[in-house]
Parts: C-alpha cells; structure tokens; sequence
C-alpha cells in the first residue's frame, strides 16, 4: 500500500522568500503524486499532480514540483512567497486503480510580512 | 460550472444519534469519494462510489455507510455516533474511477461536532 510522509508540520517564511514543503511517498506501483491547499474553512484544492510524464510538475500560483523516483520525492517549491499562501498544503499518493488516496499529514505554512 | 456542494455545511449531534451527509459532484462526474479530516488522524479515506457501486472503502467501522444515486448524488451515513467522530468530512468528486480519473475535485466539507 502506498503512503506519504510531509516533513514539518509547520513551515514559516519570510514574504518573498523560498517556499519548500517537503513529501516522501511509499508505493509499490508506479505513483500518482498530488499538492492540495486547503484555506481555513475550505475544502481542498489540486496545485499540481504527477501523472508519469515530465518529472518537474507546474502547478497552478507559480507552484512547481519535481518527482524524484531515487529519493521518492515529490517536494514542492514556489520562488517567492506571497502572502496569500499561507495555507494547510497536503501531498497525496494514489496508485490510481481503485482513486484510492492516501495523504499526508499536512505542512501548515506561513508567510511572515 | 458549480463546483461540488456538500449540505449541510455545520452539524451538531449527540451520541448515539445518527447523521446523513449529502455530496453533489460537478456535473457529469461519476465518481464520489468520502474523507473523514480530523487534527489527530489527518484525511483519511472512507469510501469511493461510482455508478452507483461502491468501489473502494477505507478502514472505518461499519457504522460508516454511504450510496450512491443515479444522478451520482452520493449521501454517507453515520450511526451510532461516537464523540471521535467529529470531523470534517469532505466529499470529492472526479469524472471516472481508477488510474485514469486524476484530479478530484473537494467540496467544502460538512463540519460534524457530536456532544
């Protein structure tokens, strides 16, 4: 069964600075690898997936991943923080046969003005 | 195009009651999917319908149930409720099932306190 880990359970950065949330995953099949940001009161919404295309994922709001099958990676990066940003950002697993996902427990970011 | 809409938003129940959650997918998909959010467990999946069928179910006790309606409505009940599940169960929705369905889409949740 697949799994995911999420290093850090809170993040906090300076506006304009590096975002790096950090995911490992677990699969026995090749994965399915997924952002989601969930705002306060919110439900979630998809940044960016892998699917076994091109290894360095963009996402929507200049979010952007790189799958890295050596390191089983999937860390997700934005160049400069905004503040709109601070959100719950979960990574999420699927092998995709029965949608069923497994996500991780959630980095909460913030972004210091 | 609406997005998914779950009713009702906020619920409060005592144990020992039962509860019915509704989800409205986006038009035209067949696939639902129910998670249970809570601070200890993080989201944890409950169950998956499509075409009515549940396919998938999570690790949840059989108090847990859900179905699925023609027009890929799907509702999930809970009986018997326990104080531990209070949650936020988020409904997701997604054009088909299995490998080829990537993205679902999240509805809002319905936030279930149980005093």
């Amino acid at each position: 069964a697949q799994s995911v880990t999420q290093l850090g359970s809170h993040v906090s950065v300076s506006e304009g600075a590096l975002v790096l949330l950090r995911c490992n995953y677990s699969s026995s099949v090749p994965p399915y690898l997924f952002w989601y940001v969930q705002y306060p009161n919110q439900g979630l919404q998809l940044l960016l997936k892998y699917t076994s295309a091109a290894t360095l994922v963009k996402g929507i709001n200049g979010f952007e991943a790189e799958f890295k099958k050596s390191e089983t990676s999937f860390h997700l990066t934005k160049p400069s923080a905004h503040m709109s940003d601070a959100a719950e950002y979960f990574c999420a697993v699927s092998d995709g046969n029965n949608n069923d996902m497994r996500f991780g427990a959630g980095t909460r970011l913030t972004v210091k003005p | 195009k609406a997005g998914v809409t779950q009713t009702p938003r906020y619920l409060i129940k005592t144990r020992g009651q039962q509860v019915t959650l509704s989800c409205s997918p986006i038009s035209g998909h067949r696939s639902v999917s129910w998670y249970q959010q809570t601070p200890g467990q993080g989201l944890q999946f409950l169950f998956e319908y499509f075409s009515e069928t549940q396919r998938n179910k999570g690790n949840f006790p059989g108090r847990f149930s859900g179905r699925q309606f023609s027009n890929s409505r799907s509702e999930m009940n809970v009986s018997t409720l326990e104080l531990g599940d209070s949650a936020l169960y988020l409904c997701a929705s997604s054009l088909t099932s299995g490998r080829a369905s990537g993205e679902q889409f999240f509805g809002p949740g319905t936030r279930l306190t149980v005093l």
